[in-house]
């Protein structure tokens, strides 16, 4: 089954305690990307990625790394993370789907930072 | 820059009503891509429709249909016969294409859709 997974799904920690969301996908898809998700503001691309070792900014990227060292594994890493970046995010990978391109989200990752 | 508003924060419609979210969107780029996506209670990201901006054909997938209009900039989302599984939070979403194989998916701030039985 094609999917997108993440992990954690739930994590609390508090500030300054580096953490890191990991992704993988099974759809051999070069391009994936993070996604944080915050009520009022609706989604905001943090990174993305092409492919290997290629990784570019999205909107929202201050605070956060990324790692492309191998195509199924794009890992978040919050060095030192904060209160406002306690959100919902969400790894995406990109690739055909019969004929059409299309986006396919993980489930979530929920974080709070105190 | 682009941008998408979806200007209907939250919507409200009785079971077996027609409802139709709007979406309209900026960009400065003639080929570019628009989506919708699906987020209920649940929380995950379902993928509906992608539309690229050469095909204006309007597009019906049972009770869902999409109206795709380029001289307003608008990609409009109709419910037919709504029924209370598709209470979700809904997003439109732009893709720019920048022909490197590279590119930035622009969200709108969703509209949350309720359904009352």
């Amino acid at each position: 089954e094609a999917q997108v997974t993440q992990n954690p799904r739930y994590l609390i920690t508090v500030t300054g305690k580096k953490l890191t969301v990991t992704c993988s996908q099974n759809m051999n898809h070069e391009y994936m990307s993070w996604y944080r998700q915050d009520p009022g503001l609706g989604l905001r691309q943090i990174y993305y990625s092409m492919n290997v070792e290629v990784t570019d900014k999205g909107d929202v990227p201050e605070g956060y790394k990324v790692s492309r060292k191998e195509k199924r594994n794009f890992p978040l890493i919050l060095e030192s993370p904060s209160p406002n970046q306690t959100s919902l995010y969400f790894c995406a990978s990109r690739g055909l789907a019969g004929a059409v391109e299309t986006q396919y989200f993980g489930p979530g990752t929920r974080l709070l930072v105190l | 820059a682009q941008k998408v508003t979806q200007a209907q924060t939250e919507i409200s419609v009785v079971e077996k009503e027609d409802v139709t979210l709007d979406c309209v969107y900026e960009t400065r780029d003639t080929t570019y891509y628009l989506f919708w996506y699906k987020q209920p209670p649940s929380g995950e990201l379902v993928f509906l429709i992608r539309r690229n901006s050469f095909d204006e054909q309007n597009e019906i997938s049972g009770r869902y249909s999409w109206n795709f209009q380029k001289s307003t900039s608008s990609f409009n989302f109709t419910i037919t016969a709504s029924q209370v599984v598709d209470s979700a939070v809904y997003f439109c979403a732009l893709n720019r294409y920048s022909g490197a194989g590279s590119y930035q998916l622009t969200f709108g701030k969703g509209t949350k859709l309720s359904v009352i039985p």
